[in-house]
């Protein structure tokens, strides 16, 4: 069975310092990893995913998150906080079909 | 112009009513879904549909009913609502379900269902 944990409910960061928030993955077969941002009261926004290739991937907003695969991880990163990124981050895996499974969210606090 | 759209953005209702929230998306994507997000933010998928057919359907009660008149519109009905389906109910596409667990998932604004 498919399953994500986030271990952080939040993570606080001063704007300008770099933020990780943490994700690690179970699942049979290759994993398909994705991160969506969620700001309040609004949708979930696609940032990036892992498929294959380079385990450095490359999102939106500056965003960039690293596969692991030893470490069965595949956690969020930025070198600069911005205030404007506060909002619920969530991490997801699916694999051989297209059930997205996601963490519970870890709520990014930048303050100024 | 809004990619994934629903309606209503917000729903307020009284137990054992009916009530159905509608998804379109413009993107010609094939498969749509249904999220459940409560008041955790945890977030479950409750259908996805593909070309109008039902692919997966997660252990929802049958008080649930997803619609797909064509391939760009899901529409949930819910019946005999109750306190615990108070939620924020999210729509979602993704391109072509062939590709698997591949295709990134477009997410609506989501519906916020209050039953009183």
């Amino acid at each position: 069975a498919q399953s994500v944990a986030q271990p952080e409910d939040q993570v606080n960061v001063a704007e300008g310092n770099p933020l990780t928030v943490k994700c690690t993955y179970s699942v049979s077969g290759n994993p398909y990893l994705f991160w969506y941002v969620q700001y309040p009261n609004r949708g979930l926004q696609f940032l990036l995913k892992y498929i294959t290739g380079d385990n450095l991937v490359k999102g939106s907003y500056g965003f960039e998150a690293e596969f692991n695969k030893s470490q069965t991880s595949f956690h969020l990163k930025k070198p600069s906080a911005l205030v404007s990124d506060s909002a619920l981050y969530f991490c997801a895996v699916s694999s051989v079909t297209d059930k997205l499974i996601f963490g519970t969210g870890t709520r990014l606090q930048v303050f100024p | 112009d809004t990619a994934v759209s629903q309606t209503p953005k917000y729903l307020v209702t009284q137990m054992g009513n009916d009530k159905s929230i509608k998804c379109e998306q413009n993107l010609g994507h094939d498969t749509m879904y249904w999220y459940k997000q409560d008041s955790k933010k945890f977030l479950k998928i409750m259908f996805s549909y593909n070309n109008k057919e039902l692919i997966i359907n997660e252990t929802v009660p049958n008080r649930f009913s997803p619609k797909s008149p064509d391939k760009a519109h899901l529409n949930l009905h819910i019946n005999s609502l109750e306190l615990g389906d108070s939620a924020v109910y999210f729509c979602a596409s993704s391109q072509d379900r062939q590709r698997g667990g591949q295709e990134t998932q477009y997410f609506g604004p989501g519906t916020r269902l209050l039953v009183l």
